[in-house]
């Protein structure tokens, strides 16, 4: 296993378009994590899963974002009508609640991100 | 109570020098201490995390040092090198086992520049 891994990586729509992203976690890993990060800042989060549950989402996560991880394997966000705020990168994280040899329990795995630029 | 204050907001070193960049939280819930090293392109990747348990957790050249009372933290990276050049996030975050786990408040993010 190579690690998570995130696409696409570079999305460029014009704005009210819709666009999904997918990312698919470290195999053995049953917690996905979606953040947010914007230029100069630090990832924001927005939601997680355990498994095929979700189980918090953030009040970032407006009504035109949804996140799905139906078989509890490689999960989507969706963003609706998208706006030239929603620009920023959208960062997929793993982790194992009982750790193993791909890292401690907790530990955070971060994908390379999916890039989002709305015109 | 969530923030997590992160300082300098940049930071140049010559090589061979210390580094030395430093959070502050409020959650006193915060019980996971974790810093993530982010190239330009890349998603952040953890570098050392210390609980509160410890006062310091050295690894390599990378030091956590811990104040609780003070609700502060830092990281000290020793002989630093050009290919640190990148930006540093601090990060809090509660206890293992419980459903907050693993959501991370980060730092604002300070950018390390090592010149050779």
């Amino acid at each position: 296993d190579t690690g998570v891994s995130q696409n696409p990586r570079h999305k460029i729509t014009k704005r009210g378009q819709n666009v999904t992203f997918r990312c698919d976690p470290i195999s053995e890993h049953n917690r996905l994590y979606w953040y947010r990060q914007t230029l100069g800042q630090g990832p924001e989060f927005l939601t997680y899963f355990q498994n095929e549950a979700q189980l918090e989402k953030s009040r970032l996560l407006s009504d035109r974002f949804s996140a799905e991880r139906p078989k509890g394997s490689f999960s989507t966000l969706e963003i609706q009508r998208t706006e030239q705020g929603d620009s920023a990168m959208y960062l997929c994280a793993s982790s194992s609640l009982t750790g193993g040899t791909s890292g401690k329990a907790g530990e955070l795995f971060f994908g390379e991100g999916s890039r989002l630029t709305v015109l | 109570q969530q923030q997590v204050k992160q300082s300098p907001q940049s930071l140049i070193v010559q090589k061979g020098g210390i580094s030395i960049i430093n959070c502050a939280y409020e959650n006193t819930a915060f019980d996971y201490f974790p810093w993530y090293q982010q190239f330009p392109g890349k998603g952040p990747a953890l570098l050392i995390a210390i609980r509160p348990d410890v006062s310091e957790k050295k690894e390599g050249r990378f030091t956590i040092s811990f104040n609780k009372s003070a609700k502060q933290f830092s990281l000290h990276i020793m002989d630093s090198q050009p290919g640190d050049s990148a930006t540093y996030f601090c990060a809090a975050s509660r206890r293992a086992g419980g459903t907050s786990y693993g959501k991370l408040t980060f730092g604002q993010g300070t950018i390390l520049t090592v010149h050779p």
